[in-house]
């Protein structure tokens, strides 16, 4: 069964700060990896997806993957206080299942 | 417009009873789930349903039951409630099982008392 554990459980960083969380799954068969945030009181929502081994950057927000070490990473450049949030890292193995970590609680301090 | 519609957003029961937690999604999606959501885990995927067929059930217990009464319904019934079952309900969806993003409701808070 897919392990997918997440670290740090908990992050503080100043605001403008970089913000790194990571991910790493147990399945090499894995597909399809994304990272979600959830905001207090709301439902999870889709961040961005990756792929391919290697960086994806939409705007001030970055996923690294590494499909041989097993890891995935999201890096927040210029971290703002409406960052503050739940992050998921959610990762889809060959049998169209999908498993989430249990979270990295990011707070940004203004 | 939200997208996924979950009722009720909050409920109350006594131990022992029965509740049913309503999902509907207007996304045209083929896959449906649910998700549990606890201090204890915080995102904990209980069943997930493709064309209104089960395809993965990871609940244990049998007082879970989902139901599929149309593509874009997934409702959750509970019986025989305990106080462990307390947590927050979401409901998800994607285009098609496992692929692709989910969109999630905004959940339904079940308290058990």
């Amino acid at each position: 069964q897919q392990k997918v554990q997440q670290s740090p459980e908990s992050l503080i960083v100043p605001e403008g700060g970089m913000a790194s969380l990571n991910c790493t799954f147990s399945d090499r068969n894995s597909q399809y990896f994304w990272w979600y945030r959830q905001h207090s009181g709301e439902g999870p929502k889709a961040l961005m997806s990756i792929f391919s081994n290697g960086d994806k950057k939409e705007g001030r927000f970055t996923a690294h993957l590494n499909k041989a070490s097993l890891h995935v990473s999201l890096h927040i450049k210029d971290s703002q206080p409406s960052d503050s949030a739940l992050y998921f890292c959610a990762v889809s193995n060959s049998n169209n299942r999908i498993f989430f970590g249990d979270g990295t609680q990011l707070v940004v301090k203004p | 417009d939200p997208k996924i519609i979950q009722k009720p957003k909050y409920l109350v029961a006594v131990t022992g009873s029965e509740k049913i937690l309503i999902c509907e999604q207007y996304l045209g999606h083929n896959a449906m789930y649910w998700y549990r959501q606890s201090a204890k885990k915080p995102l904990e995927f209980m069943f997930s349903y493709s064309y209104q067929k089960l395809m993965d059930n990871q609940t244990a217990s049998s007082r879970f039951q989902p139901q599929s009464s149309k593509k874009n319904h997934l409702d959750l019934q509970i019986t025989a409630l305990k106080p462990d079952d307390s947590a927050t309900y979401f409901c998800a969806s994607s285009q098609d099982r496992g692929l692709g993003q989910l969109y999630f409701g905004e959940g339904s808070k079940l308290t058990v008392l």
